[in-house]
């Protein structure tokens, strides 16, 4: 598609239960991003895959999330045990290889009651 | 680690060039400079970037100082879509990987 492509644009899920959260890139970028921004705040690093590299899970804030890249393509963020400070609104973007801006979707806001 | 400082919020009159300031006296020879900005309920949309050199494209004009200590975003004819929140971000390489470091934003008002 023409752009980044996040699914789906509105979660609700209960505490304690697992949720996956897809992104699309722009077919052909190499270089994917996902973060995280609550209420109000900016947005904050999670992890981020390049090419066939290892990805920099830098930014993961527990081992309750894991992310992976399938493909070199599609990704899924994987929150397990869901808790209320998990509350956010989550942002994929890709980018192409060599140069030039990064692409944002328009994110998952994730609600966990 | 943010690594930019940015007023919390700005007002600009229609019509009216905005001139959105950011500081990143830490910021490395090799990390660009990045401007975002987001609208509510939005993801981040790609103004501008750039290294050393003052750029422009058809949405706005980036100054960089000499010592590429801080920076300047400029909106040329600003208008009432322009209210946003703006982000100067610097893009961090470490390791080889390369990242966008984002900080709070300016929340740039146009008024009418």
């Amino acid at each position: 598609g023409a752009g980044v492509s996040q699914s789906p644009s509105n979660k609700v899920t209960e505490k304690g239960k697992d949720v996956e959260l897809r992104c699309d890139p722009i077919s052909g970028h190499t270089a994917l991003y996902w973060y995280r921004q609550s209420l109000g705040q900016g947005l904050e690093f999670l992890i981020y895959f390049q090419g066939n590299s290892a990805p920099d899970k830098s930014g993961l804030p527990s081992d309750r999330f894991s992310a992976e890249r399938t493909g070199g393509s599609v990704s899924t963020l994987t929150i397990q045990r869901t808790q209320q400070e998990d509350s956010a609104v989550y942002l994929c973007a890709s980018r192409p290889q060599a140069k030039g801006g990064y692409t944002f979707g328009s994110g998952t806001r994730l609600t966990v009651v | 680690d943010a690594k930019t400082t940015q007023p919390p919020s700005m007002d600009c009159a229609e019509g009216r060039a905005a001139n959105l300031p950011c500081n990143h006296s830490t910021i490395s020879g090799n990390e660009y400079v990045y401007w975002y900005r987001q609208i509510h309920s939005q993801g981040p949309q790609y103004i501008i970037h750039g290294l050393k050199n003052n750029e422009t494209n058809e949405m706005a004009s980036l100054i960089i100082t000499e010592d590429r200590k801080s920076s300047t975003l400029i909106l040329p004819h600003a208008t009432l879509r322009d209210t946003a929140v703006y982000y100067c971000i610097v893009r961090v390489v470490r390791q080889g990987a390369q990242k966008l470091v984002f900080g709070q934003g300016t929340r740039l008002t146009i008024n009418p």
